[in-house]
């Protein structure tokens, strides 16, 4: 299996620019999650689907970031104007189960992205 | 409110000693607690997982030690490598789903 898979691995952008980040999770498994990371505050859950489905979107800063997950192997955040305190690195993550023994979360490379 | 803390926030080490890293947490309803590593430039890999009657995992040169009374958690790394050097994340579940981060412990091993 591939991992998780992420694209573009870096992204700069100028300010006011809409950026899209790319998440291909491993297959079967049923939840994704977006984190952000940056230095100042570690990892911070954005929003987490369960078979497609938004579950808790109450990370996510502000409307002008947005999710989707058009079906099981793909998911999308968008970020519609871009600026320059959205730099950070955005992973991608995917499990198999939510709770119990089995609920690791395996994690894309990220995407590290640059708002000028 | 659910918080992890870790300490302490940077380690430098020489190469082959050992060191021992540090995870304080206040979560309700406690489900389990994860270390992760990450290297620069990649996503966190989880190195052991305690549920609430474990007190200690291994897995090779690490191990996580947990004291569910005093909400304490501790990274042992043995005999430290160069490969070592990474951020080392503690992550405690609350509940059934909401996971609580630590913002991590930067180690350098230095040959």
């Amino acid at each position: 299996d591939a991992g998780v898979i992420q694209s573009p691995r870096h992204e700069v952008t100028e300010m006011g620019q809409e950026v899209t980040l790319r998440c291909k999770p491993i297959s079967g498994h049923d939840y994704l999650f977006w984190y952000r990371q940056t230095m100042m505050r570690g990892l911070e859950l954005l929003i987490y689907f369960n078979n497609n489905v938004p579950i808790d979107d109450s990370g996510m800063p502000e409307d002008r970031f947005s999710a989707k997950m058009p079906n099981a192997s793909f998911s999308t955040l968008k970020i519609q104007p871009s600026e320059p305190r959205d730099s950070a690195v955005y992973f991608c993550a995917s499990s198999i189960a939510a709770g119990g023994p089995n609920n690791e979360q395996f994690f894309g490379p990220g995407t590290r992205l640059t708002v000028l | 409110k659910n918080q992890v803390e870790q300490s302490p926030q940077s380690l430098i080490i020489l190469e082959g000693k050992n060191c021992t890293l540090q995870c304080n947490y206040t979560v309700s309803p406690f489900s389990n607690l994860r270390w992760y590593k990450q290297d620069t430039g990649r996503g966190p890999v989880s190195l052991t997982i305690m549920t609430f009657s474990e007190n200690t995992k291994s897995n090779g040169r690490y191990t996580a030690t947990l004291d569910a009374d005093t909400k304490q958690s501790s990274l042992h790394i043995t005999a430290s490598q160069l490969s070592d050097s990474a951020s080392y994340i503690c992550v405690v579940r609350a509940g059934f789903q909401k996971l609580v981060f630590g913002t991590g412990t930067r180690l350098l091993v230095s040959p």
